[in-house]
């Protein structure tokens, strides 16, 4: 299986400054039609979780544009300018690219 | 409005079987793969296995091969998570949610508690 690996696993930040979350891959997440299908999910404390980012960097509607998403290959991240205090919950990600899909272990997003 | 509305709160004893459903509307129901997802007590999340209503082709996760049974009745729209035999281990909350290589859209979650 692909092993996601989330850095760091508890992020505290204060309100109105900047978070970023790192996710690498054991294997390059490039599938062979071309696309790079790696995501971004948010819960909040007691939701289900909920997709922010598909396929690396796009957004899903109606999320901040505060949220951002980058990488390539097996190195991927997780941008959150900004910080309000509806962001307070575990971020993962997940790659569809391989069999079985897989998701990192999560990281925690507290206030200061 | 896409929406998937999973069954209600279960709760069993060990050996006991159950069936857990999740009705999905708003969309081209046996178009789109139907994943569910296990996330046990304070833990992440799990990727079990995924179905395509259209034609029943069901996909699992190793980790959960042999067992869940996934399956679809098409007709009434609606996706099930099944197990024949329960295990105390088996006590989390498990998500139904659309797609194939991602998941855009989530149900609220069936809560399955096993204990003697």
């Amino acid at each position: 299986d692909v092993v996601l690996t989330q850095s760091p696993l508890s992020l505290p930040v204060t309100l109105g400054q900047s978070a970023s979350i790192s996710c690498r891959s054991s294997q390059s997440l490039v599938h062979s039609d071309g696309n790079t299908y790696l995501h971004w999910f948010q819960q909040r404390p007691g939701q289900s979780p909920r997709r922010l980012i598909y396929k690396v960097s796009n957004g899903d509607s109606g999320v901040p544009d505060r949220f951002s998403g980058s990488g390539s290959g097996t190195d991927f991240t997780l941008k959150i300018s900004r910080v309000e205090a509806e962001d307070v919950g575990v971020y993962y990600c997940m790659q569809g690219t391989h069999w079985p899909r897989t998701f990192g272990q999560g990281t925690k997003v507290e206030i200061k | 409005e896409v929406q998937l509305v999973q069954s209600g709160v279960e709760v069993k004893k060990p050996g006991e079987s159950l069936k857990i459903s999740c009705e999905g509307s708003g969309y081209s129901f046996p178009n789109f793969w139907i994943a569910w997802v296990r996330q046990m007590p304070g833990k992440g999340l799990e990727w079990m296995g995924i179905i395509y209503p259209g034609n029943s082709d069901t996909r699992y996760s190793p980790s959960f091969q042999g067992q869940v049974t996934i399956s679809v009745d098409k007709s009434i729209r609606t996706a099930y998570l099944q197990w024949s035999s329960l295990k105390v281990s088996d006590t989390a909350m498990y998500y139904c949610a659309r797609g194939y290589g991602g998941l855009d859209f989530w149900g609220q979650g069936t809560q399955v508690t096993v204990s003697s």
